[in-house]
């Protein structure tokens, strides 16, 4: 139980377009879904918690009309990076917070970012 | 900010050596302690978690954790490795009822077979 995929798991994309991941949790209900992003070699860095039917919670220094959240069902939440640029290039991770846990998160297997 | 320390970056073993992975953390409220291990090309997994009660934790695949509340540390230990246990580890900490998890820089472990 509390497995969480990613989709895609690899996507090489332009400069200046825009590229959608997707988070589900697939055995649960995940009211909280956290967005991560990982640098090489270095850990976890919070992005941006995401409520399902509100806006989501940007951390510091993160632009959130760069990287939209939508969380619109308690199975689903997206990041979609606007107008990505080679900078953007990293491997973001999500996790799922099941209904009723205050602690606990699922963690998806990542989608490494590369752009061109 | 709350911040979370691994000691070391990289360490390196021999099957059946002692392992012991330093982790303190700076919050000094009432914490949840982790520890998440990544193995090449997977994602993370938990190995333990601390929440309250008995400070010594066990955790899967043989591995325990002690939460020392006066050091602010939650160091991870396993008696024997094993090859298998080639990866990154990482601690993490939120507060409690928190949603925030935040992240060591992780110790990758090498076991040499």
């Amino acid at each position: 139980g509390a497995v969480v995929s990613q989709h895609p798991s690899w996507v090489i994309c332009k400069s200046g377009t825009s590229v959608k991941i997707e988070c589900r949790s697939l055995d649960f209900q995940a009211t909280t879904m956290f967005w991560y992003r990982q640098f090489p070699k270095q850990s976890l860095m919070l992005m941006a918690t995401s409520n399902e039917g509100s806006k989501a919670t940007y951390e510091q220094g993160v632009e959130k009309d760069k990287f939209l959240i939508n969380h619109a069902s308690l199975t689903l939440s997206t990041l979609t990076v606007t107008s990505a640029h080679p900078e953007d290039s990293s491997f973001y991770i999500c996790s799922a917070r099941p209904w009723r846990t205050y602690n606990e998160q699922f963690f998806g297997p990542g989608t490494r970012l590369t752009v061109l | 900010a709350q911040s979370v320390s691994q000691h070391n970056h990289h360490v390196i073993l021999s099957e059946a050596a002692s392992l012991e992975l330093g982790c303190n953390y700076s919050y000094g409220g009432t914490v949840n302690l982790f520890w998440y291990v990544q193995y090449p090309g997977q994602h993370l997994q938990l190995l333990l978690k601390y929440f309250s009660g008995d400070p010594l934790v066990k955790g899967i695949k043989g591995f325990e954790a002690e939460f020392i509340k006066s050091k602010f540390s939650f160091n991870l230990r396993k008696p024997s490795v094993q090859w298998s246990d080639t990866a990154e580890y990482f601690c993490a900490v939120t507060r409690e009822y928190g949603n925030k998890l935040v992240f060591g820089a992780g110790t990758i472990l090498r076991v040499k077979s």
